[in-house]
C-alpha cells in the first residue's frame, strides 16, 4: 500500500553518464514534484507538475529533464551526471487543492 | 525573501524528557505550515500541518505544534520524547495552492540520550 515509491532506492553511477530515477504514486494525486536534498540535507524544489504540466522549473541545469507520462508518473532523467549531482532526490505529490505533500523514500544517487 | 529558520542545529534531549523545536518563517501571503520528520536513509514523513484555524495543532507520534502570527514562529513540541524520536526534523512553509514549493528549514536534529 506504498503511497509514494521511487525506484532505484540507491544509484551509484560514473561521471558522464545519463540515468533516470522513477516516481510513482497511488494516491490520485494530480501533483508531483522534485526536491533535491544535499549533503548538508537541505531540500530544494527541483521540478512541479500538475496533470503531466510542468508548473515549477526551478534553476536547474537543463541536463535534468522530468517526464510525466500519466499524472501518476513523474520520471526524473539526468544527462551528463556530474560529481555534484550527487544528492537524495525525493519525488512528492499533492491533491490540485492542497499543497500538503507526501513524499517518497527517496533516491541516494552517488556519481563517482 | 522566502525563508524558513530553524536556530537550532542539533539537540540532545532525554529520554522522557519534553522538547520543544523552534521555527521562524518569513513569506509574503498566508502561510500553510508544515513539520516533517527525516528518520536516518529514511523519507520524509508529514507530523502535522497548519492552515487555519485552531493555532495549536495536534499530529501523529504525540506531536503538537503551535503557530504564532506575531513572532512569525510555529515550534514543534512533545511532552515526553520517547528513544524513537532521534531524527532529523523540517519546518516547511508554502502556499495553499497546490503545485507550488515548500520552502524548508536547514533541519534540526534531534538525538535522546537514556
Amino acid at each position: 500500500d506504498t503511497a509514494v515509491s521511487q525506484t532505484p532506492k540507491y544509484l551509484v553511477t560514473q561521471m558522464g553518464n545519463d540515468k533516470s530515477i522513477k516516481c510513482e504514486q497511488n494516491l490520485g494525486h494530480d501533483t508531483m514534484y522534485w526536491y533535491k536534498q544535499d549533503s548538508k540535507k537541505f531540500l530544494k524544489i527541483m521540478f512541479s507538475y500538475n496533470n503531466k504540466e510542468l508548473i515549477i522549473n526551478e534553476t536547474v541545469p537543463n541536463r535534468f529533464s522530468p517526464k510525466s507520462p500519466d499524472k501518476a508518473h513523474l520520471n526524473l532523467h539526468i544527462n551528463s551526471l556530474e560529481l555534484g549531482d550527487s544528492a537524495v532526490y525525493f519525488c512528492a505529490s499533492s491533491r490540485a487543492t492542497s499543497n500538503e505533500q507526501f513524499f517518497g523514500p527517496g533516491t541516494r544517487l552517488t556519481v563517482l | 525573501a522566502q525563508s524558513v529558520t530553524q536556530p537550532d542545529i542539533h539537540i540532545t534531549v532525554s529520554e522522557g524528557a519534553s522538547l520543544e523545536l523552534r521555527c521562524n518563517y518569513s513569506y509574503g501571503a498566508t502561510p500553510y505550515l508544515f513539520w516533517y520528520v527525516q528518520s536516518p536513509g529514511q523519507g520524509l514523513q508529514l507530523l502535522l500541518k497548519y492552515f487555519s484555524g485552531d493555532t495549536l495543532v495536534q499530529g501523529i507520534k504525540g506531536f503538537e505544534a503551535e503557530f504564532k502570527r506575531s513572532q512569525s514562529s510555529f515550534n514543534l513540541r512533545k511532552p515526553s520524547v520517547h528513544w524513537s524520536d532521534a531524527a532529523e526534523y523540517f519546518c516547511a512553509v508554502g502556499a495553499h495552492q497546490a503545485g507550488t514549493a515548500l520552502i524548508f528549514g536547514k533541519g534540526t536534529t534531534l538525538s535522546v540520550s537514556s
